[in-house]
């Protein structure tokens, strides 16, 4: 069955840089883009951005510009999100989610980052 | 496009009806879908293209609209429906809904 698996929990300072993976296992990776959304701490959903998984294209919202790097190891069937200079207002939860026609029908169990001093 | 749910929060009992609203700044083109999260959980999704259920979905759950408004209704809520929804658009790049937030009355 298809699996989105995240990497654990990570605990910064400000200024630190993050990086998150997103293992996909039970269909062909480069067959599907890979999405980002982002969930600060009691908050909604809001779309990041997507990476095109055949030719390693990033596309981002127009409020993750800059900071966040999206990435492949297309042969280890995994996207990356990077953030730099990290800031408290990244602390949040961070999802990957498979698109299937545009809408989102996959998703990792989502890997939490807290920014603190 | 921006989307707005209503309400933020819901109360009902086992066993009601209950509506939930999605409003689009613009024309959505039925490019809809709704996405329900319990606490601690990635979204699942629950209606696609307006109106068309996901795979393994209850029936109870259907949703409809049209150009800037969309519903998503639960037949009869279930102890299990406890959950935030959340409204997607994809007809015009990729936005969510801010939420609402359902529980047990």
């Amino acid at each position: 069955q298809i699996q989105l698996v995240q990497s654990g929990p990570e605990l910064k300072k400000p200024g630190e840089s993050v990086k998150i993976s997103c293992k996909a296992s039970g269909y062909t990776f480069t067959d599907y883009a890979m999405h980002w959304v982002k969930q600060a701490p009691g908050k909604g959903l809001k779309w990041m951005g997507w990476i095109n998984t055949y030719t390693g294209k990033p596309t981002y919202a127009d409020d993750f510009k800059g900071r966040f790097v999206f990435s492949l190891e297309a042969s280890a069937s995994t996207a990356n999100l990077q953030i730099s200079n990290l800031k408290n207002e990244d602390t949040a939860t961070y999802f990957c989610a498979r698109p299937n026609y545009y809408v989102m029908d996959a998703w990792g169990q989502g890997a939490s980052v807290t920014v603190s001093s | 496009i921006q989307l707005t749910q209503s309400p933020s929060l819901l109360s009902a009992s086992v066993g009601d009806r209950v509506t939930l609203s999605c409003k689009g700044s613009q024309n959505i083109n039925n490019y809809l879908a709704w996405y329900q999260q319990k606490l601690g959980e990635a979204p699942k999704l629950l209606i696609y293209n307006t109106n068309s259920l996901q795979t393994g979905i209850p029936s109870r759950f259907s949703g409809s609209g049209s150009g800037t408004d969309y519903t998503l209704t639960i037949s009869s809520l279930q102890p299990e429906d406890v959950a935030t929804y959340f409204c997607y658009q994809y007809n015009n790049g990729w936005t969510f809904g801010g939420g609402t937030k359902l529980e047990l009355k």
